[in-house]
Protein backbone atom coordinates (compact mmCIF):
# COMPACT_ATOMS: atom_id res chain seq x y z
CA UNK A 1 0.00 0.00 0.00
CA UNK A 2 1.26 3.82 -0.96
CA UNK A 3 1.81 5.93 1.90
CA UNK A 4 3.71 8.27 4.04
CA UNK A 5 5.46 6.90 7.10
CA UNK A 6 6.68 8.46 9.96
CA UNK A 7 9.06 7.64 12.97
CA UNK A 8 8.99 7.14 16.03
CA UNK A 9 5.70 7.87 16.80
CA UNK A 10 6.85 9.30 20.42
CA UNK A 11 10.00 11.28 20.62
CA UNK A 12 11.87 12.34 24.26
CA UNK A 13 14.76 15.03 23.95
CA UNK A 14 16.55 16.63 26.79
CA UNK A 15 17.62 20.08 26.61
CA UNK A 16 20.46 21.08 24.28
CA UNK A 17 20.02 17.59 22.32
CA UNK A 18 19.53 17.58 18.52
CA UNK A 19 16.81 14.80 17.46
CA UNK A 20 16.09 13.77 13.59
CA UNK A 21 12.65 12.94 12.46
CA UNK A 22 12.14 10.87 9.86
CA UNK A 23 9.60 10.97 6.71
CA UNK A 24 9.31 8.17 4.18
CA UNK A 25 6.93 8.22 1.19
CA UNK A 26 6.35 5.23 -1.37
CA UNK A 27 3.69 7.52 -3.32
CA UNK A 28 6.10 8.49 -5.77
CA UNK A 29 5.45 12.23 -5.03
CA UNK A 30 7.67 14.81 -5.69
CA UNK A 31 6.81 17.82 -3.42
CA UNK A 32 7.27 17.13 0.83
CA UNK A 33 6.26 19.31 3.39
CA UNK A 34 6.78 19.40 7.19
CA UNK A 35 4.37 20.67 9.86
CA UNK A 36 4.62 21.82 13.39
CA UNK A 37 1.03 21.24 15.10
CA UNK A 38 0.52 23.18 18.24
CA UNK A 39 -3.06 22.67 20.41
CA UNK A 40 -5.76 25.48 18.99
CA UNK A 41 -2.91 26.56 16.02
CA UNK A 42 -3.92 24.66 13.22
CA UNK A 43 -0.45 23.72 11.19
CA UNK A 44 2.14 25.92 10.57
CA UNK A 45 4.78 25.28 7.68
CA UNK A 46 8.04 24.33 8.89
CA UNK A 47 10.20 23.47 5.63
CA UNK A 48 8.98 21.99 2.48
CA UNK A 49 10.74 20.77 -0.63
CA UNK A 50 9.44 20.72 -4.34
CA UNK A 51 11.93 17.93 -5.94
CA UNK A 52 15.45 16.18 -4.82
CA UNK A 53 18.65 18.18 -3.50
CA UNK A 54 16.14 21.59 -3.02
CA UNK A 55 14.06 22.41 -0.21
CA UNK A 56 12.94 25.94 0.78
CA UNK A 57 11.99 27.68 4.44
CA UNK A 58 8.39 27.90 6.01
CA UNK A 59 6.86 30.34 8.02
CA UNK A 60 8.82 28.61 11.22
CA UNK A 61 12.05 27.17 10.34
CA UNK A 62 14.23 28.56 12.90
CA UNK A 63 15.74 25.81 14.80
CA UNK A 64 15.00 23.35 12.06
CA UNK A 65 17.26 21.68 9.48
CA UNK A 66 16.31 19.47 6.80
CA UNK A 67 17.74 17.24 3.73
CA UNK A 68 16.34 15.91 0.46
CA UNK A 69 18.70 13.53 -1.06
CA UNK A 70 16.28 11.07 -2.24
CA UNK A 71 12.94 11.57 -3.55
CA UNK A 72 11.01 9.04 -0.99
CA UNK A 73 12.77 10.71 2.01
CA UNK A 74 12.50 14.45 3.84
CA UNK A 75 13.98 13.77 7.95
CA UNK A 76 13.70 16.63 9.70
CA UNK A 77 16.61 17.60 12.27
CA UNK A 78 14.78 19.87 15.55
CA UNK A 79 18.31 21.50 16.65
CA UNK A 80 18.65 22.79 20.21
CA UNK A 81 18.12 26.21 19.13
CA UNK A 82 14.66 25.12 19.07
CA UNK A 83 13.33 26.51 22.02
CA UNK A 84 9.94 25.59 22.41
CA UNK A 85 10.16 22.18 20.29
CA UNK A 86 7.30 20.36 22.14
CA UNK A 87 4.68 19.34 19.59
CA UNK A 88 3.24 17.20 17.27
CA UNK A 89 5.09 17.37 13.85
CA UNK A 90 3.41 15.95 10.42
CA UNK A 91 4.94 15.25 7.03
CA UNK A 92 3.18 15.36 4.13
CA UNK A 93 3.33 14.61 0.43
CA UNK A 94 1.87 15.93 -2.80
CA UNK A 95 2.55 15.36 -6.11
CA UNK A 96 4.07 18.41 -7.01
CA UNK A 97 1.53 20.98 -8.33
CA UNK A 98 1.76 23.34 -5.28
CA UNK A 99 -0.63 24.32 -2.68
CA UNK A 100 -3.30 23.30 -5.46
CA UNK A 101 -2.70 19.98 -5.16
CA UNK A 102 -4.08 17.24 -1.97
CA UNK A 103 -1.72 16.64 0.76
CA UNK A 104 -0.86 13.21 1.94
CA UNK A 105 -0.14 12.93 5.92
CA UNK A 106 1.99 10.47 7.42
CA UNK A 107 0.72 9.96 11.11
CA UNK A 108 2.84 11.69 13.10
CA UNK A 109 5.65 12.22 15.78
CA UNK A 110 5.07 13.74 19.05
CA UNK A 111 8.12 15.42 20.62
CA UNK A 112 8.42 16.05 24.02
CA UNK A 113 11.23 17.93 25.40
CA UNK A 114 11.90 16.66 29.35
CA UNK B 1 -2.51 38.33 4.15
CA UNK B 2 -4.38 35.81 3.29
CA UNK B 3 -6.02 34.12 6.08
CA UNK B 4 -8.34 30.97 7.15
CA UNK B 5 -10.70 31.31 9.74
CA UNK B 6 -12.54 28.85 11.71
CA UNK B 7 -15.46 30.73 14.03
CA UNK B 8 -15.80 27.34 16.40
CA UNK B 9 -13.07 25.71 18.38
CA UNK B 10 -15.43 23.08 19.11
CA UNK B 11 -18.96 21.77 18.70
CA UNK B 12 -21.30 19.18 19.83
CA UNK B 13 -23.69 17.27 18.17
CA UNK B 14 -25.81 14.73 18.83
CA UNK B 15 -25.52 11.23 16.68
CA UNK B 16 -27.74 11.55 14.07
CA UNK B 17 -28.52 15.26 13.90
CA UNK B 18 -26.80 17.95 11.20
CA UNK B 19 -23.74 19.22 10.97
CA UNK B 20 -22.43 22.56 9.45
CA UNK B 21 -18.68 23.82 10.50
CA UNK B 22 -17.96 26.97 9.30
CA UNK B 23 -14.87 28.66 7.60
CA UNK B 24 -13.91 31.71 6.08
CA UNK B 25 -11.50 32.70 3.71
CA UNK B 26 -9.57 36.09 3.44
CA UNK B 27 -10.15 37.45 -0.37
CA UNK B 28 -7.79 36.61 -3.07
CA UNK B 29 -8.05 34.96 -6.10
CA UNK B 30 -9.66 31.69 -7.30
CA UNK B 31 -9.53 30.14 -3.96
CA UNK B 32 -8.03 26.60 -3.60
CA UNK B 33 -10.24 25.32 -0.63
CA UNK B 34 -10.11 22.23 1.39
CA UNK B 35 -11.43 20.37 4.17
CA UNK B 36 -9.21 17.90 6.17
CA UNK B 37 -10.39 15.59 9.24
CA UNK B 38 -8.07 14.24 11.63
CA UNK B 39 -8.52 11.58 13.67
CA UNK B 40 -7.03 11.58 17.88
CA UNK B 41 -3.21 11.08 17.42
CA UNK B 42 -3.19 10.95 13.27
CA UNK B 43 -2.41 12.76 10.32
CA UNK B 44 -4.86 14.28 8.18
CA UNK B 45 -7.10 12.95 5.24
CA UNK B 46 -8.78 15.03 3.09
CA UNK B 47 -12.62 15.19 2.47
CA UNK B 48 -13.33 17.16 -0.26
CA UNK B 49 -11.92 20.48 -2.05
CA UNK B 50 -12.93 23.11 -4.70
CA UNK B 51 -11.14 24.65 -7.20
CA UNK B 52 -13.48 25.59 -9.73
CA UNK B 53 -17.04 24.54 -11.23
CA UNK B 54 -19.91 23.27 -9.25
CA UNK B 55 -19.90 25.12 -5.79
CA UNK B 56 -21.68 22.52 -4.02
CA UNK B 57 -18.95 19.70 -3.55
CA UNK B 58 -19.42 16.21 -2.49
CA UNK B 59 -16.76 14.73 -0.67
CA UNK B 60 -15.95 11.21 1.46
CA UNK B 61 -17.79 9.94 4.54
CA UNK B 62 -21.25 11.77 2.90
CA UNK B 63 -19.81 15.22 3.78
CA UNK B 64 -19.99 18.11 1.59
CA UNK B 65 -19.18 21.62 1.07
CA UNK B 66 -20.94 24.84 -0.27
CA UNK B 67 -18.38 27.41 -1.60
CA UNK B 68 -19.83 31.17 -1.32
CA UNK B 69 -17.98 33.94 -2.95
CA UNK B 70 -20.01 36.45 -1.72
CA UNK B 71 -19.75 35.13 2.14
CA UNK B 72 -16.28 34.22 1.31
CA UNK B 73 -17.22 30.57 2.43
CA UNK B 74 -16.63 27.42 2.83
CA UNK B 75 -18.73 25.43 5.40
CA UNK B 76 -18.76 22.10 5.73
CA UNK B 77 -21.76 20.01 6.38
CA UNK B 78 -23.17 16.26 7.10
CA UNK B 79 -27.17 15.64 7.35
CA UNK B 80 -26.52 12.60 9.80
CA UNK B 81 -23.86 12.27 12.63
CA UNK B 82 -22.29 9.25 13.30
CA UNK B 83 -20.44 8.46 16.48
CA UNK B 84 -17.11 7.82 14.20
CA UNK B 85 -17.68 11.04 12.71
CA UNK B 86 -15.64 12.76 16.37
CA UNK B 87 -12.40 14.44 15.01
CA UNK B 88 -10.85 17.54 14.49
CA UNK B 89 -11.36 19.34 11.12
CA UNK B 90 -9.48 21.42 9.33
CA UNK B 91 -10.53 24.55 6.78
CA UNK B 92 -7.32 24.68 4.33
CA UNK B 93 -6.59 27.30 1.56
CA UNK B 94 -3.79 27.12 -0.90
CA UNK B 95 -1.58 30.51 -2.13
CA UNK B 96 -1.27 29.10 -5.51
CA UNK B 97 2.75 28.55 -4.47
CA UNK B 98 3.56 25.52 -2.46
CA UNK B 99 2.33 27.22 1.19
CA UNK B 100 -1.01 26.19 2.19
CA UNK B 101 -3.18 27.87 4.86
CA UNK B 102 -4.78 26.29 7.61
CA UNK B 103 -7.58 27.06 10.06
CA UNK B 104 -6.75 26.31 13.64
CA UNK B 105 -9.52 23.78 13.50
CA UNK B 106 -13.25 22.69 14.81
CA UNK B 107 -12.91 19.89 17.47
CA UNK B 108 -16.38 17.87 16.49
CA UNK B 109 -17.99 15.90 19.86
CA UNK B 110 -20.80 13.74 19.09
CA UNK B 111 -23.14 12.91 21.48
CA UNK B 112 -25.33 9.97 22.39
Amino acid sequence: DGGITQSPKYLFRKEGQNVTLSCEQNLNHDAMYWYRQDPGQGLRLIYYSQIVNDFQKGDIAEGYSVSREKKESFPLTVTSAQKNPTAFYLCASSSGQGSTDTQYFGPGTRLTVL
Amino acid sequence: AQSVTQPDIHITVSEGASLELRCNYSYGATPYLFWYVQSPGQGLQLLLKYFSGDTLVQGIKGFEAEFKRSQSSFNLRKPSVHWSDAAEYFCARGTGGFKTIFGAGTRLFVKA
